[in-house]
């Protein structure tokens, strides 16, 4: 099915461990993103890729790093994880230049840091 | 950076009409997203306008610009049960990245 896949979908992790939230879409896109979601709050940028080979901090990069893979694909990364990341992710991506049709958004990945 | 705000909380009953108002802040070329989350699921886009437009229609959704008051609102006509969910409006300026509200909680009762 085309879209934007996210693993997994459910995390539980402790303090200070580390983990990698996967996003993978298969529409050719070029710009990838990643967000989180908590309640009250809507959505608020983490980090995003215009373009395979480039990657650019949003508004909420702290304890996140990124890597986009290839063009398909694009992971977060949390390194030490804490009771404030505790949170909904969503990946979503858009071709450069063609706005009309929207982001695509993934199902999102749950993750909880007790 | 931009901000976007919208109400709440809105609750009808099934059969009227749904108003959702939003305001945003980057007076630029602009697309305006409307996007519906149920519960437990990710993002559904409904609709979008773009900034030199004042009306978009799509089957039982409105969306009206403002843009002298940089207001958006989303009409949802003949309101169904299905429709509970919450409603994001997003601006896309074209120099800047998406940037979406808190949120409208939709509730329909029959």
């Amino acid at each position: 099915n085309a879209g934007v896949t996210q693993t997994p979908k459910f995390q539980v992790l402790k303090t200070g461990q580390s983990m990698t939230l996967q996003c993978a879409q298969d529409m050719n896109h070029n710009s990838m993103y990643w967000y989180r979601q908590d309640p009250g709050m809507g959505l608020r940028l983490i980090y995003y890729s215009a373009s395979e080979g480039t990657t650019d901090k949003g508004e909420v990069p702290n304890g996140y790093n990124v890597s986009r893979l290839n063009k398909r694909e694009f992971s977060l990364r949390l390194e030490s994880a804490a009771p404030s990341q505790t949170s909904v992710y969503f990946c979503a991506s858009i071709p450069q230049g063609v706005r009309d049709y929207g982001y695509t958004f993934g199902s999102g990945t749950r993750l909880t840091v007790v | 950076g931009e901000d976007v705000e919208q109400s709440l909380f809105l609750s009808v009953r099934e059969g009227d009409s749904s108003v959702i108002n939003c305001t945003y802040t980057d007076s630029s070329s602009t697309y305006l997203y409307w996007y519906k989350q149920e519960p437990g699921a990710g993002l559904q886009l409904l609709t979008y306008i773009f900034s030199n437009m004042d009306m978009k229609q799509d089957q039982r959704l409105t969306v009206l610009l403002n843009k002298k008051d940089k207001h958006l609102s989303l009409r949802i006509a003949d309101t169904q049960t299905g429709d509970s969910a919450i409603y994001f409006c997003a601006e896309d300026p074209e120099y800047s990245t998406l940037t979406f509200g808190k949120g409208t909680m939709l509730l329909v009762s029959p």
